[in-house]
């Protein structure tokens, strides 16, 4: 399971408060990413990180932030939740040892903003 | 257009048969193509990597992949009921990310 845990797993909150999904490796990978899922839509990417304190966008970063202060964890975070971001949450990491940008994902959080 | 985009399912094969997923990409810059199951409720798992043109095979699986084309398929053979799940199509350029496909949902009936 290339050693990914999320938390929380699952997460009921309201409209306008902030929320904060935490996604954590034990293996040392570089690379962790962001993705979130809905029907219809597949998977997108919220962001990624590449290395301690380095952080990009992806195609659905409108409303998130991240942050990456150690190898091991990856934050995602929701200023201000809203309906919309109503979804199943994953994470994921590269492998370092695959070269080729083989991801592999966590357990994911469903969050549910009413 | 979308830059991944999957045959629309759902698709549904008798048990036995060959199931055909099949998926096209935009950015000919693509370098990695995968192929990710995602049985519901759970998250999605690599099955196959392919990275030159031509077929690559393990077990009752091959993908294969014609970049002149830009396309890439995955084959199932002799399909299983525990088979029945969604296979979301990756592509990457080697950049660090990748782009997925809205996946195909297959049956395989009993």
């Amino acid at each position: 399971d290339a050693g990914i845990t999320q938390s929380p797993r699952h997460k009921v909150t309201e409209t306008g408060t902030p929320v904060t999904l935490r996604c954590h490796q034990t293996e040392n990978h570089r690379y962790m990413y962001w993705y979130r899922q809905d029907p219809g839509h597949g998977l997108r990417l919220i962001h990624y990180s590449y290395g301690v304190k380095d952080t990009d966008k992806g195609e659905v970063s409108d409303g998130y932030s991240v942050s990456r202060s150690k190898t091991e964890d990856f934050l995602l975070t929701l200023e201000s939740a809203t309906s919309s971001q109503t979804s199943v949450y994953f994470c994921a990491i590269r492998s370092i040892l695959a070269g080729h940008n083989e991801q592999f994902f966590g357990p994911g959080t469903r969050l549910t903003v009413l | 257009q979308k830059e991944v985009e999957q045959n629309s399912g759902p698709l549904s094969v008798p048990e036995g048969a060959i199931a055909s997923l099949n998926c096209t990409y935009s950015d000919r810059v693509s370098q990695s193509f995968f192929w990710y199951r995602q049985y519901s409720g759970k998250s999605p798992e690599l099955i196959m990597s392919i990275y030159s043109n031509g077929d690559k095979e393990d077990g009752r699986f091959t993908a294969q992949l014609n970049k002149a084309s830009q396309y890439v398929s995955l084959l199932i053979r002799d399909s299983q009921p525990s088979d029945s799940a969604t296979y979301l199509c990756a592509v990457s350029p080697n950049a660090g990310k990748s782009t997925f496909g809205d996946g195909t949902t297959l049956t395989v009936k009993p």
